[in-house]
């Protein structure tokens, strides 16, 4: 099974912190996906990848950058956390052109004070 | 109007009970359509894809509706571990992207 692993569960950070979030897969699959998940507004779609060094905005990529350097990594990038990017992100990642649908990482709980 | 849209429930039902969840899309060049599970505090997980005729999986059965735009979750002989929220999910080409609705929460009493 493919399995996808953020690095943090749970984060605080500070107010106008730079802050990483990091992913990797270990399925060598092309496509990755950074989510935020809100109660009410269910999940949505920050930034995707896909394939390496390629990067496509998602529906709310504003205060957020990504990174993909190597193709089993990607990258979330608060550049100057703010509270309202208080909330719990998601990583996923989906094979190329399969019909498949994705593999969720546990998630990282970020809240900013 | 939302892309995907969810009644948000709750459904609450007794074990043994059949229970039905629908799901609206409003993009016709939608490609693919999948229900995930998704456990408190956890991550979403596939639950199972969903194909135009249709296609059950042991106490479970995924129909698609493409002239009405909607999919459907029946879920047949309710257990207390089916207690969850169920997420659709519609994937299309020309956006490269997949938009998931907000969740339908269900708890299954004894």
């Amino acid at each position: 099974d493919v399995k996808v692993t953020q690095s943090s569960r749970y984060l605080v950070k500070r107010t106008g912190e730079k802050v990483f979030l990091e992913c990797v897969q270990d399925m060598d699959h092309e496509n990755m996906f950074w989510y935020r998940q809100d109660p009410g507004l269910g999940l949505r779609l920050i930034y995707f990848s896909y394939d390496v060094k390629m990067k496509e905005k998602g529906d709310i990529p504003e205060g957020y950058s990504v990174s993909r350097e190597k193709k089993e990594r990607f990258s979330l990038i608060l550049e100057s956390a703010s509270t309202n990017q208080t909330s719990m992100y998601l990583c996923a990642s989906r094979e190329q052109g399969g019909r498949g649908g994705y593999t969720f990482g546990s998630g990282t709980r970020l809240t900013v004070v | 109007r939302k892309e995907v849209e969810q009644d948000p429930g709750p459904f609450n039902v007794p074990e043994g009970a059949t229970v039905a969840f629908n799901c609206t899309y409003s993009n016709s060049a939608s490609q693919s359509f999948f229900w995930y599970r998704q456990d408190c505090r956890k991550e979403p997980k596939l639950l199972m894809s969903v194909y135009s005729s249709g296609n059950e999986d042991g106490r479970f059965t995924a129909q698609l509706n493409r002239a009405s735009q909607y999919i459907s979750l029946l879920i047949r002989d309710s257990k207390l571990s089916d207690s969850a929220t169920y997420l659709c999910a519609v994937f299309y080409t020309g956006g490269f992207k997949t938009i998931f609705g907000a969740g339908t929460r269900l708890f299954v009493k004894a």
